[in-house]
């Protein structure tokens, strides 16, 4: 079935960075884009980027720019998303989500999240 | 602050129908899709409604979207008590080199 499959929990010092990973399955890699968005605790969602399986191209969230980036790896169907310089504001669920290529970066809607990466940061 | 607002919370009981409104701008709503999410507590948002007012397959027919202008509603007919979550909009905002925007979420309670 498909699914996205995402790292386990984090807990990283102010200053570091992360690297979350997320593994899809049981549709083709390259047929749908991924994004990042992200939800502080008892907060709503935050869009952070989006990056094209299929090349590798990226686009970022102004607020992200600089501290994010996003790859991926084909042979194993998995995209990554690393954030440095955390600050404790960066406390959040990170989760990765597919929109089906074809249209533009949006157009058919994220169907499939992952289960959601908590980071926590703090000293 | 949210680019797309919503109210915070809405209620209604069993049978009901409730509807939940998101208000944007020319950038975002008013010249693109409008998408809503469900999210039950401790999951995963899932995905309600696409380009206005679809359903993805195995969503009831209760829940139905539409758009006008800038605003855009989720209405939810004949409610029932799993339906209790938080409720998100969203769509693709034209600005800032283009980005997808929410709102800041309601939160539903069936009473």
């Amino acid at each position: 079935q498909v699914q996205l499959v995402q790292s386990g929990a984090e807990v990283k010092k102010p200053g570091a960075s992360v690297k979350v990973s997320c593994k899809a399955s049981g549709y083709t890699f390259t047929s749908y884009y991924m994004h990042w968005v992200r939800q502080a605790p008892g907060q709503g969602l935050e869009w952070m980027g989006i990056i094209n399986p299929s090349g590798g191209s990226t686009s970022y969230a102004q607020k992200f720019q600089g501290r994010v980036t996003m790859t991926r790896d084909t042979s194993t169907s998995t995209v990554y998303m690393e954030l440095s310089s955390l600050r404790s504001e960066d406390t959040a669920v990170y989760y990765c989500a597919r929109v089906k290529r074809g249209g533009s970066y949006f157009y058919y809607g994220m169907d499939v999240w992952g289960q959601g990466t908590t980071v926590t940061v703090s000293s | 602050q949210s680019v797309l607002t919503q109210p915070p919370s809405a209620s209604g009981t069993p049978g009901q129908r409730v509807t939940i409104s998101c208000s944007g701008s020319s950038s975002n709503i008013g010249s693109n899709y409008v998408y809503w999410y469900q999210q039950l507590p401790g999951t995963a948002p899932k995905l309600l409604i696409y380009r206005n007012n679809q359903r993805p397959s195995g969503v009831p027919d209760r829940f139905s979207g539409s758009k006008s202008g800038t605003s855009a509603s989720l209405a939810i007919s004949g409610l029932r008590s799993e339906d209790e979550a938080d409720y998100y909009c969203a769509a693709w905002d034209d600005s800032l080199s283009g980005r997808v925007v929410f709102g800041g979420g309601t939160k539903l309670t069936v009473l």
